[in-house]
């Protein structure tokens, strides 16, 4: 069955590093998704993307995160500057169409900061 | 805007028993709802959903829910609880399909044998 996968599982990184989080959707999928989980909070909203271009994002999605699908295959959340609070799980997700689709995610990047 | 309140944080049943858990949204216009399943160290898993039409909704894994307008509520039942239902569980709302979702803060079931 198709999935979608994740890159890395894990990361690490100190203050004020760039991190490239990556996705690979589902070969046929049009509308991809980020979301992120801080530990033991409750699963928020990031962006949504659709044709090359982001369709919605949250007030968390700030000018130090952006989204790019380089080469029609990946699917990358880039964190500029990460600070401490982006600690968090970083979960993709991607459908093939409207919402009358199922929704897949990923099984998730746990991203530390320090 | 949009909310959900998921009630009670944990829910423990014993196998075969009933499946109820409780959530109420808020949502300025006819809202998109869902139900989300998050085994442990696993991502999320779309369980079911409510676009339009019909309020009891269908799921996987003998899940459902009904959107009852007038409560506010959507929540998701299942007849007889397996082993393998343990999960945390997240309801959610949106005024626009799968975008800019509204997650509920999750209830764990626990199913005991």
């Amino acid at each position: 069955e198709p999935e979608v996968t994740q890159t890395p599982s894990h990361q690490v990184t100190q203050m004020g590093q760039e991190v490239i989080l990556r996705c690979v959707p589902i070969s046929n999928h049009l509308y991809f998704y980020w979301y992120r989980q801080i530990l033991g909070q409750k699963v928020e909203f990031l962006v949504s993307f659709y044709n090359n271009e982001i369709s919605e994002k949250s007030e968390i999605f700030d000018d130090q995160f952006s989204v790019e699908r380089p080469d029609g295959s990946n699917f990358t959340l880039k964190i500029r500057s990460t600070k401490l609070e982006d600690s968090a799980m970083y979960f993709c997700a991607s459908i093939r169409g409207g919402l009358q689709e199922t929704q897949y995610f990923g099984p998730g990047t746990r991203l530390l900061v320090l | 805007a949009q909310s959900v309140t998921q009630l009670g944080s944990h829910v423990s049943v014993s196998e075969g028993a009933l499946v109820l858990l409780r959530c109420n949204y808020s949502s300025s216009v006819p809202p998109y709802l869902f139900w989300y399943v998050q085994y442990p160290n696993q991502g999320l898993q779309l369980l079911l959903k409510y676009t339009t039409g019909a309020t009891l909704v269908k799921g996987i894994n003998g899940f459902e829910a009904e959107f009852k307008k007038s409560e506010t509520s959507f929540h998701l039942t299942k007849p007889s609880a397996h082993m393998s239902d343990a999960a945390e569980y997240f309801c959610a709302v949106s005024e626009g399909g799968y975008q800019k979702v509204t997650f509920g803060t999750g209830t764990k079931l626990q199913v005991i044998p």
